[in-house]
């Protein structure tokens, strides 16, 4: 298996323009992740899923940020618009049949909004 | 509420000592335990877990950790370092007494000196 594939990879925008981050989880995993990560405030999860249904979204920050996933491949993280205090790395993880189990990482996209 | 503290921001040792990376954590019941290593533009990867039997868990890259109840403890060790060691190690508790979603700490840096 390739493993949770992210991209882009990298994302410089401006303030005030939409940003769409997209994950491919593992083929069969049936929990998938969003995380940000930021030297301040360090690894936060802001929200998951229980095949393709939202179940805590309790971590996202404003509602700037809205996160879907039409289908068990695939998931998006929009932030509409967006700021300078955004840039960090979003992580997309995945899991198998249980939440408590192994986490498995993409390698994140890096933003930075100027 | 379930957390996770690593007391160490940095750790700095010398290519071949042994290295003991602390992590303590806050949980009601038997907890579930992970420890993840970050490399440099790389998302996490799961070095090794706990949840249930042994105390004594073996990792892959050689680290092992230890679940010490009495002392809410679930320090990383390796015998001896290599400079490939050299990212960010991040201690995680979660499971059924709590929230099955792991709790992340905020990591500690390892830096090795040749």
């Amino acid at each position: 298996d390739a493993g949770v594939i992210q991209s882009p990879r990298h994302e410089v925008t401006e303030m005030g323009q939409e940003v769409t981050l997209r994950c491919k989880p593992i083929s069969g995993h049936d929990y998938l992740f969003w995380y940000r990560q930021t030297m301040m405030r360090g690894l936060e999860l802001l929200i998951y899923f229980n095949n393709n249904v939202p179940i805590d979204d309790s971590g996202m920050p404003e509602d700037r940020f809205s996160a879907k996933m039409p289908n068990a491949s695939f998931s998006t993280l929009k932030i509409q618009p967006s700021e300078p205090r955004d840039s960090a790395v979003y992580f997309c993880a995945s899991s198998t049949t249980s939440p408590g189990e192994t986490q498995y990482f993409g390698p994140g996209t890096r933003l930075l909004v100027l | 509420a379930q957390s996770v503290t690593q007391p160490d921001i940095h750790i700095t040792v010398s290519e071949g000592a042994s290295l003991e990376l602390r992590c303590n954590y806050s949980y009601g019941a038997t907890p579930y335990l992970f420890w993840y290593v970050q490399s440099p533009g790389q998302g996490l990867q799961l070095l090794l877990k706990y949840f249930s039997g042994d105390t004594l868990v073996q990792g892959i890259k050689g680290f092992e950790a230890e679940f010490k109840r009495s002392q809410s403890s679930f320090n990383l060790r390796k015998p001896s370092v290599h400079w490939s060691d050299a990212a960010e190690y991040f201690c995680a508790v979660g499971g059924p007494g709590g929230s099955y979603i792991p709790t992340f700490g905020r990591g500690t840096s390892l830096i090795v000196h040749p």
